[in-house]
């Protein structure tokens, strides 16, 4: 079975500061991986996914992403973090050809002006 | 134009009662899902409709039941509501899936309160 695993709970950086979520993911196969966000009382938007090819994602927002298969991790990544960031991020897996999305447990990420 | 909408954003009731949440996608996807957040945020698939098929029922008590009357509406019904059906509950749509795999469209969200 497919599974997420997002270590941190609530991350907390100031603005401007260079953001990492992590993510890991455990699937038997080539795994296709997204991240999504949730903005207070909203429902979720894609960031970025990656399905083949280049392992460095870029996404909207600023956001990118580097699929490590050796380390089963999906991070994600933003240089410089503005307060508009803070939100709910979920990593999610799923097979190919299978309409089962997994969803990781979530990162809080606060910003400190 | 909304791509995935769902009515009512907000839902308060007593125990007891039945209480329905439509959706619906523009997008003519041919998949539709229901997901519950508990309070934690936990994302847990409830079922997926392919096409008018049930493709994914996941262990949820039979007083929740979905349906859908043509590929652009997945409406949930939940009867004999308790306390523990609180949650936040999103619809979402998908193209067939493919290769490409299963890029999902989220709608806002419904906040059930279940007093």
């Amino acid at each position: 079975a497919q599974s997420v695993t997002q270590p941190d709970i609530h991350i907390t950086v100031s603005e401007g500061a260079s953001l990492e979520l992590r993510c890991n993911y455990s699937y038997g196969a080539t795994p296709y991986l997204f991240w999504y966000v949730q903005s207070p009382g909203q429902g979720l938007q894609l960031l970025l996914k990656y399905f083949s090819g280049d392992t460095l994602v870029q996404g909207i927002k600023g956001f990118e992403a580097e699929f490590k298969r050796s380390q089963s991790s999906f991070n994600l990544r933003k240089p410089s973090v503005h307060w508009s960031d803070a939100a709910e991020y979920f990593c999610a897996v799923a097979g190919a050809g299978s309409y089962q999305l997994t969803f990781g447990k979530g990162t809080k990420l606060s910003v400190i002006p | 134009d909304t791509a995935v909408s769902q009515t009512p954003k907000y839902l308060v009731t007593q125990m007891g009662n039945d209480k329905s949440i439509k959706c619906e996608q523009n997008l003519g996807h041919d998949t539709m899902y229901w997901y519950k957040q508990d309070s934690k945020k936990f994302l847990k698939i409830m079922f997926s409709y392919n096409n008018k098929e049930l493709i994914i029922n996941e262990t949820v008590p039979n007083r929740f039941s979905p349906k859908s009357p043509d590929k652009a509406h997945l409406n949930l019904h939940i009867n004999s509501l308790e306390l523990g059906d609180s949650a936040v509950y999103f619809c979402a749509s998908s193209q067939v899936v493919t290769r490409a795999g299963n890029e999902q469209f989220f709608g806002p969200g419904t906040r059930l309160t279940v007093l």
